[in-house]
């Protein structure tokens, strides 16, 4: 079955230093890929997402994500964090559910990010 | 102009009770989603729908019933609420072409004693 893995549940950094959460997903073809992010009680907001073409796509505030069709990877990086990334950050990959239009989005365990000066 | 809202934010309902959460999307899209997310676990799909008057299963529908009255309202039942049935609740909703670009409510906090 399609799965989502992010290894990490909590990830602590100082502020200005350099970010890396990671993700792989499972699935024999390769998945639409997205980076969604969920601030303290609030619904989830899409940060980027990836297709095809260039494995290295830009989000906003400064993140982006390399896709590895390899290494079944789709890390989500970032130079200089600021105290206000502190979040949670959802990995996600979409597959057209056989027989259907229907594309389901599948969502990894989630990576709390805690940044501290 | 928060495009997707979702009604009550927080609940404390009584085991064997009836449940309704609303939610409502001021979008036009055609997709709406019911996810549950539990502590250390991703978002998980309940039922969806894209077109008003149907509705489809997810991947945990049971325990939940899903109701489109019509295009900017989906709401999720419980007729029978559960412990196992605390959980924060998120609607969503995507287009048709991009159905995988989801935009989401704040959530509704549930707690069943």
């Amino acid at each position: 079955a399609q799965s989502v893995t992010q290894p990490d549940a909590r990830v602590t950094v100082s502020e200005g230093a350099s970010l890396q959460l990671r993700c792989k997903y499972s699935y024999s073809g390769t998945p639409y890929l997205f980076w969604y992010v969920q601030y303290q009680r609030q619904g989830l907001q899409l940060l980027l997402k990836y297709y095809s073409g260039d494995p290295v796509v830009q989000g906003v505030n400064g993140f982006e994500a390399e896709f590895s069709k390899s290494d079944s990877s789709f890390h989500l990086r970032k130079a200089s964090v600021h105290w206000s990334d502190s979040a949670v950050y959802f990995c996600a990959a979409s597959w057209l559910v056989a027989s259907s239009s229907f594309s389901k989005l599948v969502f990894g365990q989630g990576t709390s990010l805690s940044v501290v000066p | 102009e928060a495009a997707v809202t979702q009604s009550p934010r927080s609940k404390v309902a009584v085991t064997g009770g009836k449940v309704t959460l609303s939610c409502h999307q001021t979008n036009n899209h055609d997709y709406m989603y019911w996810y549950r997310q539990d502590t250390g676990h991703g978002l998980r799909l309940i039922h969806y729908s894209y077109v008003a008057d149907s509705t489809e299963k997810g991947d945990i529908p049971d325990g939940y019933k899903a109701s489109r009255p019509s295009q900017e309202n989906f709401s999720l039942i419980l007729e029978l609420a559960s412990l196992s049935q605390t959980a924060v609740y998120f609607c969503a909703s995507s287009d048709l072409v991009n159905q995988d670009t989801q935009y989401f409510g704040p959530g509704t906090r549930l707690l069943v004693l």
